[in-house]
């Protein structure tokens, strides 16, 4: 089955730039969606389409694809960004769903 | 506003099955697919399979083929997700989600608030 790998965590100061990157073979072939999810609540799309933000969602929420990796850019990291995030893509080939297996943003 | 709306917590001791309950508003029922998505504490989100509120047609994970059944009530806005023969490892949050747009990548939004399922003896 298709596999998407996020790195567990990563941490930044308030006001840097986060990247976190979901890793799949060939995935800039196909679409990547992200979501966030904060503790108690369920996730929340933020990104769709690779690039396109829900309205609603901050411009500070970026993102892009190519080749194998796929990355979701937060800049001017605030306190709130605080969550875990989510990579996910249709898998054609098996008509099914696929979860990265999520990255722990921390806010320093 | 577009809105899922879940059935409450749930307690099942092993073998038992669980119907978790997803009603929807603020839209045309019919016109979405409805996924179900399920995260166990302290872990990342699995997906389950997707429920076609506008037909039958259904599509189930594989690793759930045999014990899940997702079903729908036009009258009541409603899609269920019936998981049978519990064990413990099937403790876990379940979500319902519907697709954003009608279109071959699915992607989710809104999603339902969850139903906590506790599966112990």
């Amino acid at each position: 089955s298709y596999v998407l790998t996020q790195p567990p965590s990563v941490s930044v100061a308030p006001g840097e730039t986060a990247r976190i990157t979901c890793g799949g073979k060939n995935i800039g072939s196909t679409s990547v969606h992200w979501y966030q999810q904060k503790p108690g609540q369920a996730p929340m799309l933020v990104i769709y389409y690779d690039s396109d933000r829900p309205s609603g969602i901050p411009e500070r929420f970026s993102g892009s694809n190519s080749g194998n990796t796929a990355t979701l850019t937060i800049s001017r990291v605030e306190a709130e960004d605080e969550a875990d995030y989510y990579c996910q893509v249709w898998d054609t080939n098996r008509a099914s769903v696929v979860f990265g297996g999520g990255t722990k943003l921390t806010v320093l | 506003q577009v809105q899922l709306v879940q059935s409450g917590a749930e307690l099942k001791k092993p073998g038992a099955s669980v119907k978790v309950s997803c009603k929807a508003s603020g839209y045309t029922f019919t016109n979405y697919y409805i996924h179900w998505v399920r995260q166990a504490p302290g872990q990342g989100l699995e997906w389950m399979g997707i429920s076609n509120p506008g037909g039958t047609s259904t599509t189930y994970a594989q690793k759930f083929q045999g014990r899940v059944t997702m079903t729908r009530d036009t009258f009541k806005n409603t899609v269920y997700m019936e998981l049978t023969s519990l064990r413990s490892e099937d403790t876990a949050i379940y979500y319902c989600a519907r697709v954003r747009v009608r279109g071959p990548k699915p992607h989710f939004d809104p999603w339902g608030q969850g139903t906590l399922v506790t599966v112990s003896s």
